[in-house]
C-alpha cells in the first residue's frame, strides 16, 4: 500500500530551527508537496519538490532524496505565526496525492 | 478576487437527511477535488474532476456524488447522510496544465456533523 509518515507533533522555540521529516512509500513519484495548515484554516502550498536537493524558499527550505523516500522541510527564524501543522503530500504514477496526516507544530515564546 | 468558495461553512443535519455543499471556482481552473479531513488522518480524496463534465472517484467515493457541469462549479452531494460523514470537507482546484507542479488551491473548508 501507499503510505506517507510524518510526526504528529513536534515543539520548537521562537527564533530557532525546526526540522519536519517525511518518509514516503508510493506507487511512483511525480513529485512531493509541503502545505501549511492553521487550525480551522485550509491548507495553503508551500514548496515542491521533484528532483533531489534541496529548494529554498525565504525561510522556509525543503529538502528530497528519491532514492531514501524522503522529504524534509526546513523552517528557520521561527515566529510565532508559524505555529500550524504542515502536511507532506506525494504525487504518485496515477498524479494522485496521497497525503501524510499532518505534523502539528508548537512554537514556544 | 474570491478563489475557491465554499458554503455552508458549517452544518448540523439529521443522519438520513440529503446534503448538498456547495464549491464555486473563478480562477477557470480545469481540476477539482473534494476530500475530507479527519483528525488523525490525512486528507482522503472522494471525488475529482479533471475537466467539465468528467468526474472520477477517489479513495472514499461511498455515499458521495458529485457532478461537473461548467469550469466554476464542483458540487458534493451526500445522498442520505450517516454519523460517518460528520468531517470537515475541503474543496480544492488545480490548473492541470502540463508542466505545472499541480498545486492545489482549497476552500476555506465546510464543517459537516451528521447527527
Amino acid at each position: 500500500g501507499q503510505n506517507i509518515d510524518q510526526p504528529t507533533e513536534m515543539t520548537a522555540t521562537e527564533g530557532a530551527i525546526v526540522q519536519i521529516n517525511c518518509t514516503y512509500q508510493t506507487s511512483g513519484f511525480n513529485g512531493l508537496f509541503w502545505y501549511q495548515q492553521h487550525a480551522g484554516e485550509a491548507p495553503t502550498f508551500l514548496s515542491y519538490n521533484v528532483l533531489d536537493g534541496l529548494e529554498e524558499k525565504g525561510r522556509f527550505s525543503s529538502f528530497l532524496s528519491r532514492s531514501k523516500g524522503y522529504s524534509y522541510l526546513l523552517l528557520k527564524e521561527l515566529q510565532m505565526k508559524d505555529s500550524a501543522s504542515y502536511l507532506c503530500a506525494v504525487m504518485d504514477s496515477n498524479y494522485q496525492l496521497i497525503w501524510g496526516a499532518g505534523t502539528k507544530l508548537i512554537i514556544k515564546p | 478576487i474570491a478563489g475557491i468558495t465554499q458554503a455552508p461553512t458549517s452544518q448540523i443535519l439529521a443522519a438520513g437527511r440529503r446534503m448538498t455543499l456547495r464549491c464555486t471556482q473563478d480562477m477557470r481552473h480545469n481540476a477539482m477535488y473534494w476530500y475530507r479531513q479527519d483528525l488523525g488522518l490525512g486528507l482522503r480524496l472522494i471525488h475529482y474532476s479533471n475537466t467539465a463534465g468528467t468526474t472520477g472517484k477517489g479513495e472514499v467515493p461511498d455515499g458521495y456524488s458529485v457532478s461537473r457541469a461548467n469550469t466554476d462549479d464542483f458540487p458534493l452531494t451526500l445522498a442520505s447522510a450517516v454519523p460517518s460523514q460528520t468531517s470537515v470537507y475541503f474543496c480544492a482546484s488545480s490548473d492541470g496544465l502540463a508542466g505545472n507542479t499541480g498545486e492545489l488551491f482549497f476552500g476555506e473548508g465546510s464543517r459537516l456533523t451528521v447527527l
